[in-house]
């Protein structure tokens, strides 16, 4: 399958820790933020999102958190699996009818068994 | 229901060729996005069809243009190929007022 984890910074986890991705945003009106996973060989995969009316958001083993303040935005994921391995994307966008995702650049996720 | 598809999924050109790639998005979806994927410069917006109608673009140059049909499908097209214009192009469905995009698996271009 296709790379998409070149010159991307890698986080190393080992199986069955809590894995902690970060990404900082850069629109300060941005209200509605997306965590994409990236596999070889596969378009980006939707995980979980947040508005901005929020600070915190769960889903099945993940959980986004959203600083407003310092445009900072996390996804934490439980109980980290050799199958959540892949690259993580964040994307904002200002909704509305001509609203478009801006990505940031992604970070690879490497499980250890 | 099924995914978005794209084809044809791997493409090798060589420099000042033309090429076109489709999107078939999901079912019902009437807004198409594409995004063009490189190692340095990650997912960029290319452009956005919503009826038919370009509604939203990126910054990218002329040679880069694309097209929907009555039938939502879309099609992207970029002309005189530059080596730079290798990429993984994707393209993302979604209905109008959301914001949640679906992929598809991308069209893989090598230009030679």
């Amino acid at each position: 399958g296709e790379s998409v984890g070149l010159h991307l910074p890698t986080l190393s986890v080992q199986e069955g820790d809590n894995s902690i991705i970060n990404c900082a945003y850069s629109n300060s009106a941005s209200d509605y933020f997306i965590w994409y996973k990236q596999e070889s060989g596969k378009g980006p995969q939707f995980i979980i999102d947040i508005r901005s009316n929020m600070d915190k958001r769960q889903g099945q083993r993940v959980t986004v958190l959203l600083n407003k303040t310092v445009k900072h935005l996390s996804l934490q994921i439980a109980a980290t699996q050799p199958g959540d391995s892949a690259v993580y994307f964040c994307a904002e966008t200002v909704t509305g009818a001509n609203s478009k995702l801006t990505f940031g650049k992604g970070i690879t996720l490497s499980v250890r068994p | 229901k099924a995914g978005v598809t794209q084809t044809p999924r791997y493409l090798i050109k060589t420099r000042g060729q033309q090429v076109t790639l489709s999107c078939s998005p999901i079912s019902g979806h009437r807004s198409v996005s594409w995004y063009q994927q490189t190692p340095g410069q990650g997912l960029q917006f290319l452009f956005e069809y919503f009826s038919e109608t370009q509604r939203n673009k990126g910054n990218f140059p002329g040679r880069f243009s694309g097209r929907q049909f009555s039938n939502s499908r879309s099609e992207m097209n970029v002309s005189t190929l530059e080596l730079g214009d290798s990429a993984l192009y994707l393209c993302a469905s979604t209905i109008s007022g959301y914001n949640e995009q679906f992929f598809g698996p991308g069209t893989r271009l090598t230009v030679l």
